[in-house]
């Protein structure tokens, strides 16, 4: 069964930072595009973040470009997500996805979130 | 860049009617990667359809994706008691992803 956890999420001041982690497993890792989408409390899904299989082209949304550095270790099956100067309103569940093969980034499987909280 | 607007905002029906949600494109979506999820309370988001019409594996039926241009719909023909979540629509097209702000089918 396909599997995504994440981790390293929890409570940062504004301009700090945070690293999170996704292990994946189930599936041949290094053959996927993979992505994170965040979601505010309360609030809808918002696209983080995607990055191609062999890791070299990350692609960002406009408000975290410059702050948020994706990559991912294809020999141990992780993907990461490096925040920096970390804003209030970067609070969110932070899912990391698998994409379904030509799909247009869709995502098949999720994991079950990390809560990032940015406050003082 | 393309913007989402799905309608309504929420949708109140009963089990066993037909539900139609709405997911509006600022711009004629020319690549036909419109995809919709199913998100139930404290779960993460379900992929139901992609690439406009195709539902992926393990989604019943009675859900199905239709539109091209700028309107699409996700229509479920009996809703079962499970069916009642937030529905989102998101789009992919140069190097960007844009979701909608869903829609919430409830009882």
């Amino acid at each position: 069964d396909v599997q995504l956890l994440e981790s390293g999420g929890g409570l940062v001041q504004p301009g700090g930072s945070l690293r999170l982690s996704c292990v994946a497993s189930g599936f041949t890792f290094s053959n996927f595009i993979m992505g994170w989408v965040r979601q505010a409390p309360g609030k809808g899904l918002e696209w983080v973040s995607v990055i191609s299989a062999d890791g070299r082209s990350p692609f960002y949304a406009d408000s975290v470009k410059g702050r948020f550095t994706m990559s991912r270790d294809n020999p141990k099956d992780t993907l990461f997500l490096q925040m920096n100067s970390l804003r209030a309103e970067d609070t969110a569940v932070y899912y990391c996805a698998k994409e379904k093969p030509g799909s247009g980034w869709s995502f098949d499987y999720w994991g079950q979130g990390t809560l990032v909280t940015v406050s003082s | 860049e393309i913007m989402l607007t799905q309608s309504p905002g929420t949708l109140s029906l009963s089990p066993g009617e037909r539900a139609t949600l709405s997911c509006r494109a600022s711009q004629s979506v020319t690549n036909n990667y419109l995809t919709w999820y199913q998100q139930k309370p404290g779960q993460a988001p379900r992929l139901l359809i992609y690439g406009t019409s195709s539902r992926a594996s393990g989604i019943p039926d009675r859900f199905s994706g239709s539109g091209s241009g700028t309107d699409f719909t996700l229509t479920i023909s009996r809703l079962e008691p499970e069916d009642f979540a937030v529905y989102y629509c998101h789009h992919y097209g140069s190097a960007r992803l844009t979701f909608g702000g869903g829609t919430r089918v409830e009882i």
